[in-house]
């Protein structure tokens, strides 16, 4: 079974600019979930879509964005980014309903905003 | 305000020793831990979890034991062997409306040395 993918891998961008970043979940996975990792800050929870609707969000700003489709493949969109906004994007899928929290995660997207 | 805490931003252990892996949290409503582990370039990939009826479960070499009167848990790795070394994250999940949300710790940078 194909693991979580997301891409680019790799991405430079300047302060101004807004930013798409994609994510495809595990076959039947229909919870995705996005996290932004910085040094020294763990990982900090962006939102959770579930079946096309967002379901949970967490502390950032309304510059953050997401949406996911039909297929539970998920964007993220980042506007007006900023410097601070540099950080490793991880994006998790879980079967859905599942009380556990068990995710499963893709590679990540490194953001460099300069 | 930080609900999960990983005090030690990283911990070295010779090859065959035992590691041990603490988290501290915050919020008493969490009902579910998990530890994950994270590779270089690589998405974090789920290790082991506890749910707070138990107070400790094992799978072979690792161990989590919670102490909920302390609001504390911790991850025991035996023997330690040099492809353990990562960064290890604390995660802990609370029963929402909606959803599923975990908090992370900010993560352990663990060396196991040969």
């Amino acid at each position: 079974k194909a693991g979580v993918t997301q891409t680019p891998r790799y991405l430079i961008k300047t302060r101004g600019q807004q930013v798409t970043l994609s994510c495809s979940p595990i076959s039947g996975h229909r919870s995705v979930s996005w996290y932004q990792q910085t040094p020294g800050q763990g990982l900090q929870f962006l939102f959770e879509y579930f079946s096309e609707t967002q379901r949970n969000k967490g502390n950032f700003p309304g510059r953050f964005s997401g949406r996911q489709f039909s297929n539970s493949r998920s964007e993220m969109n980042v506007s007006t980014l900023e410097l601070g906004d540099s950080a490793l994007y991880l994006c998790a899928s879980m079967k859905g309903g599942a009380r556990s929290g068990e995710q499963y995660f893709g590679p990540g997207t490194r953001l460099t905003v300069t | 305000d930080q609900q999960v805490k990983q005090n030690s931003p990283s911990l070295s252990v010779q090859e065959g020793r035992i590691s041990i892996l603490n988290c501290d949290y915050t919020n008493s409503m969490f009902d579910y831990f998990l530890w994950y582990k994270k590779y270089p370039a690589e998405g974090p990939t789920f290790l082991i979890s506890i749910s707070s009826i138990k107070d400790k479960n094992e799978d072979g070499r690792f161990t989590v034991f919670l102490n909920k009167s302390a609001k504390h848990l911790s991850l025991h790795i035996v023997p330690s062997q040099p492809g353990d070394s990562a960064v290890y994250f604390c995660a802990a999940s609370a029963r929402y409306k909606d959803g599923n949300k975990l908090v992370f710790g900010a993560g352990t940078i663990l060396r196991v040395k040969s």
